[in-house]
């Protein structure tokens, strides 16, 4: 069964550091990725996706995260974060074709920022 | 423009209960997903529908069940409520089923208790 994992169930970090958020997911054929964000009290946003092409994608917010198919991973980066940056996180992948809209999460890693 | 609206927000329910939670899509969109997103977890595919036809169906029992109306907006069902069906159930939209480049939109959610 098709699955993602998300390794880093709560990150703490100061205001500047750099952050990278693990994604791993089980599916060896075409993928499509995303990040999502939920901050507290909002609902869920997209952060950023990967559909094809360069494997480094960019997103909203100065987020950026690289697909390496080779590692099955889509880790989520930022060389510098906010306390605004407070929120959980969530990978998710769509596969192949004929599963067609059926978005599989992660667990979700939430980001606690110190100012 | 409107985004995904759902009600109620917050809902508190008995064990053997029904309940029925509601959906709005985004305007222009056709496509209705349910998701249920258990406390510390990412959220779960229910099922979705498009063209008022349950496309695509996740790991879920019988109980929960759902109906999409002409001008898109859904209904999930569920019947005889379990403990174990407290969580958020939200609800995603997105323009046309069949591709897995569907971007979808997230509502903030229906916070379901069950007692």
């Amino acid at each position: 069964a098709q699955s993602v994992s998300q390794h880093n169930h709560h990150v703490i970090l100061s205001e500047a550091a750099s952050l990278e958020l693990g994604c791993n997911y089980s599916y060896g054929g075409t993928v499509n990725l995303f990040w999502y964000v939920q901050y507290p009290g909002q609902h869920l946003q997209l952060l950023l996706k990967y559909f094809s092409g360069d494997p480094l994608v960019k997103g909203i917010k100065g987020f950026e995260a690289e697909f390496i198919k080779s590692k099955f991973s889509f880790n989520l980066r930022k060389p510098s974060v906010q306390w605004s940056d407070t929120a959980e996180y969530f990978c998710a992948v769509i596969s192949g074709y004929s599963s067609a809209s059926k978005i599989i999460f992660g667990s979700g890693t939430r980001l606690s920022i110190r100012p | 423009d409107a985004g995904v609206t759902q009600s109620p927000t917050h809902l508190i329910k008995t064990r053997g209960q029904q309940v029925t939670l509601r959906c709005s899509p985004k305007s222009g969109h056709d496509t209705v997903s349910w998701y249920q997103q258990a406390l510390g977890q990412g959220p779960q595919f229910i099922f979705q529908y498009y063209e008022e036809e349950e496309r695509q169906r996740g790991n879920f029992p019988d109980r929960f069940s759902g109906h999409q109306f002409p001008n898109y907006s859904s209904e999930l069902n569920v019947n005889a409520l379990l403990l174990g069906d407290s969580a958020l159930y939200l609800c995603a939209s997105s323009l046309g089923a069949g591709t897995a480049k569907n971007i979808q939109y997230f509502g903030a959610g229906t916070r379901l208790s069950v007692l």
